[in-house]
């Protein structure tokens, strides 16, 4: 089943403790993106990534960093984490080929940050 | 750079009746794409419909259709014989056409729809 795969789907944790967000996709896709939601604000883009070793700064990259050394997985790091991450964090992949080709979402993260 | 609109934060609606969510969007392109997807309680989130700026005619997704005024940057969603299933956060989103750079949705703050048994 093609699919992308988020890990943990939730998370409690202390301000500053590194935490880690994995994502992986089965559809070989080459673009993948973090966005997180909030009320009020609707989903905003972090982090997106190409393909492998190319990724670049969203809209809100402010205290996340991320990797992408294989092209299926996408995590998404938090160094030292604080109360203004708590949210529910997307991944999402999409393949490079068409014109047309609509996102998939994995299931979200809920971070809350103590 | 894009930003799209969604005025109504809560629309309900009767079970079986129809319902239109508003969705405006401001952009210098002339071609692009627009979405709506559906998050129900369980957090997924789903496409519903898609349209293309460059088509003329609305898409079309069984009891989901759009109007889409591209002159107006208007892109409503209508959903007929609404369901009780249909219950769930709704965004709207913007995406630019593809050129091998970022495929950014840029989402909408959503509309949450209750649907009245």
């Amino acid at each position: 089943e093609a699919q992308v795969t988020q890990n943990p789907r939730y998370l409690i944790t202390v301000t500053g403790k590194k935490l880690t967000v994995t994502c992986s996709q089965n559809m070989n896709h080459e673009y993948m993106s973090w966005y997180r939601q909030d009320p009020g604000l609707g989903l905003r883009q972090i982090y997106y990534s190409m393909n492998v070793e190319v990724t670049d700064k969203g809209d809100v990259p402010e205290g996340y960093k991320v990797s992408r050394k294989e092209k299926r997985n996408f995590p998404l790091i938090l160094e030292s984490p604080s109360p203004n991450q708590t949210s529910l964090y997307f991944c999402a992949s999409s393949p490079r080929e068409g014109p047309n080709q609509p996102q998939h979402f994995g299931d979200g993260t809920r971070l809350s940050i103590l | 750079a894009q930003t799209v609109t969604q005025s109504q934060p809560e629309m309900s609606v009767q079970e079986a009746e129809t319902v239109t969510l508003s969705c405006t969007y401001d952009t210098s392109e002339s071609d692009y794409y627009l979405f709506w997807y559906k998050q129900p309680p369980s957090r997924q989130m789903i496409l519903v419909i898609r349209q293309e700026a460059y088509k003329q005619q609305n898409a079309t997704e069984n009891r989901f259709s759009v109007n889409f005024q591209k002159a107006a940057k208007s892109f409503s969603l209508k959903i007929s014989d609404s369901q009780l299933g249909d219950a769930a956060m709704y965004f709207c989103a913007y995406r630019s056409l593809p050129n091998f750079g970022n495929e950014k949705l840029t989402f909408g703050t959503g509309t949450r729809l209750t649907i009245i048994p």
